[in-house]
Formats: C-alpha cells, structure tokens, sequence
C-alpha cells in the first residue's frame, strides 16, 4: 500500500519570502509519480508541480520547484517570492506508473495550510 | 475548452436518504475518477471508470456506487446516507488510462443532517 505524509498542518509565511513544504512517502514501487496540487479555498484543486520518479532532475515551475530525494521518499515543495495569491490548502500526491488492479488512482496527504501574510 | 464540470455544487439530504453527484468530464478525456474528501483530509479514491467499466475501486462500502455514460460523462450514487458521508466529492477526468493527467472538478459539497 501507498502512504502519503504532510507532516506540517499549517505553514505562513511573509509574502515575497521564501517557504518549504515537506512530504515523504512510503511505497515499493520502483516507477510512480509525484504531485503538489493547490486547493484555495471553496476553489477546485489544481496541479502545482509533478515529478516522475525515474527523472533525476528536480522539477520546477517558474517559482516552484520540487526537492525529490528518491531514496529517502522525501519531496519537498519551494514556494519563491511568496504571493498573496498563494493562500490555499497544498496537498501532496502519489499516483503508480502504469495500470493496477486497484485503478489509476491518486493517493493524497492530508495537506498543509499555507498563508501568506501581507 | 470547458474544465471538468459537477452538479448540483451544494446539496442537503438526511440520514437514509440517496443521492446522485454528476460529472462531465473534458471534452476527449474518457476516464472518470471520484474522490471523497473529508473537511480537513486530503482527497480519498472511491472509484475510477473508463469506457463505461469500473477500472478501480477505493475501500469504500457498497453503499456508494458509480456508472459512465456513453458520452463518458459519470454519477456518483450514495445510499443509506450516513452524517460521515458528508464531504466534499471530487470528480477528475483523465485521458485513455493510465494517465497522470488528472484534472479535477471543483466539486459537490454533500451535507447529510
């Protein structure tokens, strides 16, 4: 089975500041997939960042970018230049590569509040 | 294009009553994903189909049930509602699976009194 864990419930930080969000998770397969989704709030989810676990390079977007230490299943998010906008619930995510008997499905941590304070 | 859309977006129903939560998907995507999510908790797998088969099934009872349409557009069914089936259900549709490309709907929030 897949675990996800966001082990910070709520973060801040001052806007145009810098902030980590942590995420480890616990699988044996050897090819999977990574997300950071946003939810702001009473607003729809939406894809932040996504890593593949065969991909060595960290990825990033513009003012994210992801650390993804594989052997530690850890993947951590770095917001840069904190934005007003960036308020939201930021959910780590894991999906398997390829089909499963089980769907292709994700499996999400219970997120971590992120505010930004003026 | 049109995003994944849901309906009803609120809805209020009492313990032992039935609901149906709807969803279409983007337009070419053939695969319907439901997710519920629990105030406060990340999103939880119900069930994913595609081409109108169930290809998935998260570990939820027998009580919630789903189908895909021919346009591939997707209900949710929920019986004997509980108080703890009140959450947020999320749909994400997907191209042909397996697919790492979901996107969600924004959702129907299910307040069961």
């Amino acid at each position: 089975a897949q675990t996800v864990t966001q082990s910070q419930p709520e973060m801040s930080v001052q806007e145009a500041e810098t902030v980590t969000l942590s995420c480890t998770y616990d699988t044996s397969e050897s090819n999977y997939y990574l997300f950071w989704y946003k939810q702001p709030p009473s607003r729809q989810m939406i894809l932040v960042i996504r890593q593949e676990a065969y991909k060595q390079q960290n990825a990033t977007e513009n003012r994210f970018s992801v650390n993804f230490q594989k052997a530690a299943k850890s993947f951590s998010l770095k917001i840069s230049d904190s934005q007003l906008g960036d308020t939201a619930m930021y959910f780590c995510a894991f999906m398997k590569h390829g089909f499963s008997n089980t769907g292709n499905q994700f499996y999400f941590g219970t997120g971590t509040s992120l505010t930004v304070i003026p | 294009d049109a995003g994944v859309t849901q309906s009803p977006t609120h809805l209020i129903k009492t313990r032992g009553q039935q609901v149906t939560l709807r969803c279409s998907p983007i337009s070419g995507h053939k695969s319907v994903s439901w997710y519920q999510q629990v105030l406060g908790q990340g999103p939880q797998f119900i069930f994913q189909y595609y081409e109108k088969e169930e290809r998935g099934r998260g570990n939820f009872p027998d009580r919630f049930s789903a189908r895909q349409f021919p346009n591939y557009s997707s209900e949710l069914n929920v019986n004997a509602l509980l108080l703890g089936d009140s959450a947020l259900y999320l749909c994400a549709s997907s191209p042909i699976p397996p697919s790492y490309e979901q996107y969600f709907g924004p959702g129907t929030r299910l307040t069961v009194t």
